[in-house]
Formats: C-alpha cells, structure tokens, sequence
C-alpha cells in the first residue's frame, strides 16, 4: 500500500465550476502538506503550502488539512480551462526532508 | 531570474551508456534532490544533498549517482545498472529552516534509451 493515496483522474468539470481534489495518507508523522499544478511535460510549480491542520485560502484556492483523518483537500474556485494540469499532492515530516507524492490527478477543465 | 535550471531539455541514451544530468540553481538553496516521474506514480526520490559534498540515498537509488562539489550544482549520472531509465528527471531545491519544505523544481529532463 502507498504511503499517499490520490485517484488519478481525470476528472472533467464545466468552466467556472468547483474543482474538488483529495488525497489520504497512511503515516501520521506527516505534518507538512503541499499542493503542486504540473502542466504536461513541465516541472511542477507549488500551489499552496499548509503545516498541521486547518485551512489556508489562497485566491481562488483553498487547502484543507484534517490530521485526524489523514486527509486532505485542494478547491479551486472558478475554474479556468488554464486549470486543466496535473494536481499533485506531497507531505513530509520536517524540513530538508524528503517529500512523498501522490500519484497526481489530472483535471480537465472545459470551456 | 532566480530559478531552477536543468539540461538538456531531452536525451537519448543506447543501451550500455552513463548519461549526466544537469541541475543548477541560483537561489542560494542549501538542499538539493533528485526525483524521477513515471506515467500514474508522481515523483519518487533517487538521491538528495542538505550540504556540499554530502549527499543520501533515496527510495531509488540504485542505478544512479550524484555529485556535490558545489552549492548549487548537484548532477545525477544514470548508470548503465539502471534497467528502466526511460522517465522524467526532476530536479529541485529548498532552504533548511523555516519554509524548507517548500521545494522549487526545475524544468525537467527527459531520458530516453534507445
């Protein structure tokens, strides 16, 4: 079983609807949580960046962190068919550590 | 431009050869990693450096080599030992403290053998 669990998709939304994006995990040393967008063929760019538990709204993304079920979220808002990339997911337990990917979900978002 | 840069941008390798990778940043990170990225798995380590001529083995290492002889170049060398080196090489980089686990990546190089 893999330390992150994420569906790869892909998931398909209509312009401007919400796009909702999970992954669970099994270790509960975790404490750092990430979010990168990777477009095809393109290095991953960070989205949005959480420590522990709670929410952290950036624009039109929200991250949700919930330890207790070693899970969590990512919402965009509004989605643009600019969205439409590969979301993964990544954790790791301190600084200057490795960091451990989900699988990616890739998100097509339809004009 | 503050940033990641790796090359080349593809490579193609025959059967038998070591191939270098490039990685070089110039934000004055002290943390370097390697990882590889094959279709439907996301991106698993190979090889990661906290300090210059210091470096350890991640999850998949076998195979492959790096070098720290300077802040920021960390070259991987995939071996012939490498039985299924066709994949996207990512490079990337982070500080220590603080947000240090944010890790900024480069553009990506992608391997294929012939």
């Amino acid at each position: 079983q893999k330390e992150v669990e994420q569906d790869p998709g892909p998931l398909s939304v209509p312009e401007g609807a919400i796009v909702s994006l999970n992954c669970t995990y099994s270790n509960s040393a975790f404490q750092y949580f990430m979010w990168y967008r990777q477009y095809s063929r393109k290095g991953p760019e960070l989205l949005m960046y959480t420590y522990s538990s709670g929410n952290k709204e950036d624009g039109r993304f929200t991250a949700q962190v919930d330890k207790s079920s070693k899970y969590i979220s990512l919402f965009i808002r509004d989605s643009q068919p600019s969205d439409s990339a590969t979301y993964l997911c990544a954790m790791n337990k301190a600084a200057g550590n490795k960091l451990t990917f989900g699988g990616g979900t890739r998100v097509l978002v339809k004009p | 431009d503050g940033g990641i840069t790796q090359s080349p941008k593809y490579l193609f390798r025959k059967e038998g050869q070591n191939v270098t990778l490039s990685c070089e940043q110039n934000l004055n990170h002290d943390a370097m990693y390697w990882y590889r990225q094959d279709p439907g798995q996301g991106l698993r380590l190979i090889y990661y450096s906290q300090i210059v001529n210091d470096f350890q083995k991640g999850d998949i290492a076998e195979g492959y080599s790096v070098s720290r002889e300077k802040k920021e170049s960390f070259p991987l060398t995939v071996t012939s030992a490498q039985k299924n080196p066709t994949a996207f090489y990512l490079c990337a980089s982070s500080t220590l403290g603080g947000r240090g686990n944010e890790q900024f990546f480069g553009p990506g190089t992608r391997l294929t053998v012939l």
